[in-house]
């Protein structure tokens, strides 16, 4: 079955720092989408960041980046040059491509505060 | 283009009344769904549609109903609302079948409080 899974329910990172926040997933099929998404405090959800299986390089989006290590199963992803409007949860996704329902499975997040 | 919109933000019900959720998206997007996300948890799926007419039960389906009569719009009806409903309801759209554009997007999300 599949399975991501967020060890770090909360961290802490200086302003102007960079933080890796980690994410390991679980499945047997060979074709599946990551993403990671932002949740601050309003509650919104937005994405920040895809990576495919098959994509040759990891995906960087301004300052986020997706650490993809496709034979341990991480995916994490790192934020550089921290600012304090970083601080919300950020959660890691998978997509199995083979399933019809398009279904994301979410881990349960890491709660990221920024300090001064 | 507004992208996800959801009505109502907020809405208390008492156990056993029933209510819909509306969502809408303006980016013709074929593919359409509900989660819910419950405290300490990241978001579980309900139901999904894959274009119109079309509509699926995800993970957790009982208690709701949707259904899809335009591209558009995707309501999600709670049938007699139960306090296990209470939770935060997000629906999303996407236009899957290309690595660029198969994210999903997410509206604002409806806060739902069962007495």
């Amino acid at each position: 079955a599949q399975k991501i899974t967020q060890t770090q329910p909360g961290m802490f990172v200086q302003e102007k720092e960079a933080v890796t926040l980690d994410c390991t997933y679980d499945t047997s099929d060979p074709s599946y989408g990551l993403f990671w998404y932002k949740q601050p405090s309003s509650g919104e959800m937005i994405f920040l960041i895809y990576q495919g299986s098959y994509d040759q390089q990891n995906a960087t989006e301004g300052r986020y980046s997706l650490n993809f290590q496709k034979a341990r199963k991480s995916a994490n992803l790192v934020i550089s040059a921290s600012q304090l409007g970083d601080s919300a949860m950020y959660f890691c996704a998978m997509r199995d491509r083979m399933d019809s329902s398009y279904k994301l499975i979410f881990g349960s997040g890491t709660r990221l505060l920024v300090r001064p | 283009n507004a992208g996800v919109t959801q009505t109502p933000k907020f809405q208390v019900l008492k156990t056993g009344q029933s209510m819909t959720l509306q969502c809408a998206q303006d980016m013709n997007h074929e593919y359409m769904s509900w989660y819910r996300q419950d405290p300490g948890m990241g978001l579980r799926l309900i139901h999904y549609s894959v274009g119109a007419g079309i509509t699926d039960q995800g993970e957790v389906p009982n208690g709701y109903n949707v259904s899809r009569s335009t591209t558009e719009d995707f309501p999600l009806r709670l049938l007699s609302a139960a306090p296990s409903q209470t939770s935060v309801y997000f629906c999303a759209s996407s236009s899957p079948g290309s690595s660029t554009q198969e994210t999903q997007y997410f509206g604002p999300g409806t806060r739902l409080l069962v007495l």
